[in-house]
């Protein structure tokens, strides 16, 4: 079956502590991953994609196709960095899987 | 300003009754979606159109109705309200092979 599982329903750190929010997937051909971000009142957008590669407001993910993972991770949270995050899985007739989502709350 | 704008963002009404949301987007995408986000943040796709064409259409009650008059626009419509459809919904669009755009969302409360 296809799907993305985000373990963590709630994770809650302190700031300056480094972050992981989990995503593991199970997909069989070759997929394209996204971590989408939807800040509190805000809507839902696009973080990074794993083929871009690249860092944004310092997160970065990596995709693993030995552990089918692509966690989302930050050295030093940040206040700013509260919201829901959501890990999304396209499917080659491009639709969208998405996971159920983390709400990551960053304490002062 | 380029986006994707949903009307109503908010939309109180009562059981029974048929109500529509809007959504259109000016930034040139060929495909639209519709998402409802219930209360535990559960993201669900429930429908997607491709130039017009509906190319995504999940198990989602028939009283639920896309409706795409042109490529920049993808209504929903929904008959007979029942308590459960209390939720966001939200629009997005994006080019076929390209990140989403997501609009503000629509909360919507079945009284």
């Amino acid at each position: 079956a296809q799907r993305v599982t985000q373990p963590e329903k709630l994770l809650s750190v302190f700031k300056g502590a480094p972050v992981e929010l989990k995503c593991n997937y199970s997909y069989s051909g070759s997929p394209e991953l996204f971590w989408y971000v939807q800040y509190s009142r805000q809507r839902l957008q696009l973080l990074l994609r794993h083929i871009s590669r690249e860092s944004i407001k310092g997160f970065t993910a990596d995709l693993n196709k030995g552990e089918t993972s692509f966690h989302l991770k930050k050295p030093f949270a940040q206040e700013e960095d509260s919201a829901m995050y959501y890990c999304a899985l396209r499917r080659s007739n491009y639709q969208l899987i998405w996971g159920a989502g983390t709400k990551l709350i960053i304490k002062p | 300003d380029t986006a994707v704008s949903q009307t109503p963002k908010y939309l109180v009404t009562q059981m029974g009754n048929d109500k529509s949301i809007k959504c259109e987007q000016n930034l040139g995408h060929d495909t639209m979606y519709w998402y409802k986000q219930d209360s535990k943040k559960f993201l669900k796709i429930m429908f997607s159109y491709n130039n017009k064409e509906l190319i995504i259409n999940e198990t989602v009650p028939n009283r639920f109705s896309p409706k795409s008059p042109d490529k920049a626009h993808l209504n929903l419509h929904i008959n007979s309200l029942e308590l459960g459809d209390s939720a966001v919904y939200f629009c997005a669009s994006s080019p076929l092979n390209q990140p989403q755009h997501f609009g503000d969302g629509t909360r919507l409360s079945i009284l």
